[in-house]
């Protein structure tokens, strides 16, 4: 099991070019999430969907749009890259039935660099 | 907006000593999480504890919740180099609507 995978690892754009995070998990996991994580602070969610062709908005989903079209993939697109953008962004999936929420588990992340 | 504060932000202790964290949060939750986060990688969840749950243990982790007065302690015991790592506090509260509440994390660091 690979688990919680992410491309590209490190990404360095222009401001107003466009880029496509991908996310895959091999964990059959309904749920799955895109975070972005900020120096000196906590994950802040963007997106998240809770199966396949659904999405909703999260806490900073603003300059952000994704798509769930497979169970697998989490795609997180930026259509105009701003410098506020730059950070490190974190796909997460979990098992869900019931609620209350299930561990997460995590990607190994991407940094993004705007200039 | 962020449900969890972890206190302190910074520990530093030497190799052997115990390391605690506190997590406090604001409103009522299901449950409580804590991961680690190495520097540079994804992070790892540790432990979970339900809102009916007063402590939990997992090999050298101890972890309680206190309801009344909204907060958490994870409790490492006999710290080892390797447990270097930033700490979080995440919460599934009632009305999350499917999301996870994070914290700012604890930098642990771990004196040879």
């Amino acid at each position: 099991n690979a688990g919680v995978t992410q491309t590209p690892k490190f990404r360095v754009l222009k401001t107003g070019q466009s880029m496509t995070l991908l996310c895959a998990q091999d964990m059959n996991h309904e749920y799955m999430y895109w975070y972005r994580q900020d120096p000196g602070m906590g994950l802040r969610l963007i997106h998240y969907s809770v199966g396949e062709g659904t999405t909703a908005k999260g806490e900073v989903p603003d300059g952000y749009n994704v798509s769930r079209l497979k169970k697998q993939n989490f795609l997180l697109g930026l259509e105009s890259a701003a410098p506020s953008q730059t950070s490190v962004y974190f796909c997460a999936s979990s098992r869900q039935g019931p609620l209350p929420l299930n561990e997460q588990f995590f990607g190994p992340g991407t940094r993004l660099t705007v200039l | 907006s962020q449900q969890g504060e972890e206190d302190p932000q910074a520990l530093s202790i030497q190799e052997g000593e115990n390391a605690t964290m506190n997590c406090s949060y604001k409103t009522s939750i299901n449950n409580l999480q804590w991961y680690r986060q190495n520097s540079g990688r994804g992070l790892v969840h540790l432990i979970l504890i339900r809102s009916n749950e007063r402590e939990k243990h997992s090999g050298r982790l101890r972890v309680t919740l206190d309801t009344s007065k909204k907060s958490s302690s994870l409790l490492i015991t006999a710290s080892r180099a390797a447990d270097t790592a930033s700490y979080f506090c995440a919460t599934d509260a009632e009305d999350s609507n499917y999301q996870l509440i994070w914290g700012a994390g604890t930098k642990l660091i771990i004196k040879p």
